[in-house]
């Protein structure tokens, strides 16, 4: 079952400005994880934020967590071409001795030069 | 150089021939975990290991068969291979559980006709 859905499904913006993507979940996590794949690769791990943190950074990306809302945000400030990739949020979960991590559908950022 | 490898990376077959995609990881990971990927679904889990011999279904683990008889390996087996398994498909490791930050391959493009 999909766990994360991230929000919106495709984003352009132009070179300097912020982009920011929204992941939603319907269950209880232990982390929530950011990830990047650029076109047909494998996927590279950004940041990982636990449940009981509510905003992490990491150079110019800043994930916020709201357990309440079962949401977490990835804002990429000062945006380059080379962020011009897909990301994809994950959800760590641990049930009963099975430990998942489940991904979203992802957001496909473009910047423009 | 500390990675996840899989082999082959391209591979096209007819329904019904046995393969292997195998996968190896030099890092000493315990959890290893493999996905496939489809346009708008995203990233699907299959199955995934948390120790050599302790494997389990992910959300999709129809039509596939997986071992971890050592702890750098884990293949994917497809014993009778149909179109719908046509897909992109990673291995990833991470080295603790709950899965934390995940390491992929980079990837197996299966085309199955």
């Amino acid at each position: 079952s999909q766990q994360g859905e991230e929000d919106p499904q495709a984003l352009s913006i132009q070179e300097g400005e912020n982009a920011t993507m929204n992941c939603s979940y319907k269950t209880s996590i232990n982390n929530l994880q950011w990830y990047r794949q650029n076109s047909g690769r494998g996927l590279v791990h950004l940041i990982l934020i636990r449940s009981n943190e509510r905003e992490k950074h990491s150079g110019r990306l800043r994930v916020t967590l709201d357990t309440s809302k079962k949401s977490s945000s990835l804002l990429i400030t000062a945006s380059r071409a080379a962020d011009t990739a897909s990301y994809f949020c994950a959800t760590g979960e641990s049930n009963f001795g099975n430990e998942k991590l489940t991904f979203g559908t992802g957001t496909r950022l473009t910047i423009i030069p | 150089e500390a990675q996840v490898t899989q082999n082959p990376r391209y591979l096209i077959t007819v329904t019904g021939k046995k393969l292997t995609v195998t996968c190896s990881q030099n890092m000493n990971h315990e959890y290893m975990s493999w996905y496939r990927q489809d346009p708008g679904l995203g990233l699907r889990q299959i199955y995934y290991s948390m120790n050599v011999e302790v494997t389990d279904k992910g959300d999709v683990p129809e039509g596939y068969k997986v071992s971890r008889k050592e702890k750098r390996n884990f293949p994917l087996i497809l014993e009778s291979p149909s179109p719908n398994q046509t897909s992109l498909y990673f291995c990833a490791s991470s080295p603790r559980l709950p899965p934390y930050e995940q390491y992929f391959g980079p990837g197996t493009r299966l085309t199955v006709t």
